[in-house]
């Protein structure tokens, strides 16, 4: 069974862009799950999604959004960057809400 | 004071030594997450508990929910143990992913 894949795995944007970073759970998996990982503030829960409907939201800005497919793969984007949104952006799996959770490999992103 | 607590910050051992990295909080749980971070960024989920303990291969995870505090064993480490070892917790109330996280355990194991 293929893995949690993250795409783009590199990323380098300029202050003010946006950007879509995409995420595709194991096959059969409905639940996905966004962290953000800094060096300062380490890891950091952004969002969860089950079925297409957001579960759960931390505490991020509006600039922070996401989405879920029907086939349960997921995107998040952030609009109007700032260098402290530079950071390793991860993503994970389950089966349903209150599962073991499988990540992705993440995506770093570099905001210049 | 951060919800959840990791000693210790960092670890220095000799090949085949036994490891213990402790993990507290202060909240109510409904599970807790052991996770191994290698430099890269990939995140391995170890173990998941919400009572006891559990084993696999070389590493025990367990977890008092009274004294709200869970232990990370590795027996006959290795240098390939070498990583951050990440303790984070699902608090209780309704089905949710949302995982709050430990600072990590940087652990380096020397042959």
């Amino acid at each position: 069974k293929a893995g949690v894949t993250q795409t783009p795995r590199y990323l380098i944007k300029t202050r003010g862009q946006q950007v879509t970073l995409s995420c595709s759970p194991i096959s059969g998996h409905r639940s996905v799950s966004w962290y953000q990982q800094t060096p300062g503030q380490g890891l950091q829960f952004l969002f969860e999604y089950f079925s297409e409907t957001q579960r759960n939201k931390g505490n991020f800005p509006g600039r922070f959004s996401g989405r879920q497919f029907s086939n349960s793969r997921s995107e998040m984007n952030v609009s109007t960057l700032e260098l402290g949104d530079s950071a390793l952006y991860l993503c994970a799996s389950s089966l349903k809400s209150n599962n073991e959770q499988f990540f992705g490999p993440g995506t770093r992103l570099t905001v210049l | 004071k951060n919800e959840v607590e990791q000693s210790p910050q960092n670890l220095t051992a000799q090949e085949g030594e036994f490891i213990t990295i402790n993990c507290s909080y202060s909240v109510g749980i409904s599970a807790l997450h052991w996770l191994q971070q290698h430099p890269g960024g990939g995140i391995v989920s170890l173990f998941m508990l919400s009572s006891g303990k559990k084993k696999h291969g070389r590493l025990i995870a367990t977890i008092n929910i009274q004294e709200k505090h869970s232990s990370l064993h590795i027996t006959a480490s290795h240098p390939r143990d070498s990583a951050v070892y990440i303790c984070a917790v699902s608090r209780n109330g309704g089905a949710t992913n949302k995982l709050i996280f430990g600072t990590g355990t940087l652990l380096a194991v020397q042959p």
